[in-house]
């Protein structure tokens, strides 16, 4: 258990749809990453977000969006879904940033758009 | 950008041979991370390292932090069934904590 939690583990939605993912970070952790993985792929970074602020961005498409709460929890909203945005999303977290700690990952929502 | 070459990308072994994948990267990075993902699971920490040169084990698996900065290897000694999955290796680079992926490692193991 590494200790960040993600909600729901499976979903399961139609084309044009918004959905949201949420992220419990590690017990202290201010840093949270969220990352995009699609079948047979490598990890895709999507955001990061330090202590409530948006720290770096990758390749987050326009319509996805996500925030970091005053609790650190954060999620990720998938808006106007397509087919091609079925894939496992992961957050991580990790203690602060630029401080080169170590990512630890939750189990993935598991998102299937149909 | 920073770009991380992992190799190989697969590979098929019998169980209890020895197993060797490695990371290179276009520029330094100040730390290397190893993780393990099973199928449909959340990739799960190996092994880091924060220092040129460094060599760390657990339990039978070891990597090292190269001299040049630029790349790490992992080695599995006597692998089992248990080690089949995706073998991701990361690295942070001088810029910021973001974390660059390598494209991964299928590891097969034939009991």
């Amino acid at each position: 258990d590494s200790g960040v939690t993600q909600t729901p583990k499976h979903l399961i939605t139609a084309t044009g749809q918004r959905v949201t993912l949420r992220c419990s970070p590690r017990s202290g952790d201010l840093s949270v990453y969220w990352y995009q993985q699609s079948l047979d792929q490598g990890l895709q970074f999507l955001i990061q977000y330090y202590n409530g602020e948006e720290r770096a961005k990758g390749n987050i498409l326009e319509r996805f969006s996500a925030q970091q709460f005053p609790d650190l929890h954060s999620e990720l909203n998938l808006s106007s879904l397509e087919l091609g945005d079925s894939a496992l999303y992961f957050c991580a977290s990790s203690g602060g940033f630029g401080s080169g700690n170590t990512i630890y990952f939750g189990e993935g929502s598991w998102l299937t758009v149909v | 950008g920073q770009q991380l070459n992992q190799s190989p990308q697969s590979m098929f072994i019998q169980e209890g041979e020895d197993v060797s994948m490695n990371c290179t990267s276009s520029s330094i990075f100040n730390t290397w991370l190893w993780y393990k993902q099973d199928p449909g699971e959340g990739p799960v920490l190996l092994i880091a390292l924060y220092k040129a040169g460094e060599l760390t084990s657990n339990g039978r698996l070891t990597a090292q932090f190269g001299i040049t900065r630029k790349d790490s290897f992992l080695n599995i000694s006597a692998s089992i069934p248990s080690d089949v999955g995706i073998y991701f290796c990361a690295g942070r680079g001088t810029s910021g904590s973001r974390l660059t992926f390598g494209e991964g490692t299928q590891l097969t193991v034939n009991p």
